[in-house]
């Protein structure tokens, strides 16, 4: 089975500055997939990065990156230059690759970003 | 936007009752999954479907049920409806290894 371990209940970041929120995850499948998304306080799931365990490069997209090592079973996600608008709950989720692809998720950090 | 539809976004109903939710993918999506958030239990996945059929089952209870139509859009039926059930149902459809999420199905049961 697998597993995500969240283990920041909420982080607190001033303006402008890059945040990173940790990722542990845990399967003992070789092809799986790594996700992160953001539920503003609206409720809605927002898709932000993917990284496949196959992938050699972080994968980026805009100001998210994610920091995947694999030997360490971890893709913490980082926000380069936070902004209001980042504030809200975080989600990492994994699933595996080549069927069914149903997300494990962790329990979500919590960010604010103060002006 | 992501592109997956959902609604109703809010409703309120009384236990006992029964409601669907309808969901609507990606176009060109074949799949579509359900989730539950809530409080107790987190987000949990609860049943997908690949071009009208069931594909993968969670946690899903027995009161509840799902289908995929030709047209590719989706219902849960929740039944019998329960003070625990109240929660943000999601459901999302994938292009590839990328999920995308609907902006989800408030549901409070009274």
């Amino acid at each position: 089975a697998q597993k995500i371990t969240q283990t920041q209940p909420g982080m607190f970041v001033q303006e402008k500055e890059a945040v990173t929120l940790d990722c542990t995850y845990d399967t003992s499948d070789q092809s799986y997939g790594l996700f992160w998304y953001k539920q503003p306080s609206s409720g809605e799931m927002i898709f932000l990065i993917y990284q496949g365990s196959y992938d050699e490069q972080n994968a980026t997209e805009g100001r998210y990156s994610l920091n995947f090592q694999k030997a360490r079973k971890s893709a913490n996600l980082v926000i380069s230059a936070s902004q209001l608008g980042d504030s809200a709950m975080y989600f990492c989720a994994m699933s595996l690759l080549g069927g069914a692809q149903k997300l494990v998720f962790g329990q979500g950090t919590r960010l604010t970003i103060n002006p | 936007d992501s592109g997956v539809t959902q609604t109703p976004k809010h409703l309120i109903t009384a236990t006992g009752q029964r409601v669907t939710l309808r969901c609507s993918p990606r176009s060109g999506d074949l799949s579509v999954y359900w989730y539950q958030q809530s409080l107790d239990q987190g987000l949990q996945f609860l049943i997908q479907y690949y071009n009208g059929e069931e594909r993968a089952k969670g946690n899903i209870l027995e009161r509840f049920s799902a289908q995929q139509f030709p047209d590719l859009h989706s219902e849960l039926n929740l039944s019998s409806l329960e003070l625990g059930d109240s929660a943000l149902y999601f459901c999302a459809s994938s292009v590839g290894n990328t999920i995308y999420f609907g902006e989800g199905s408030w549901l409070t049961v009274v």
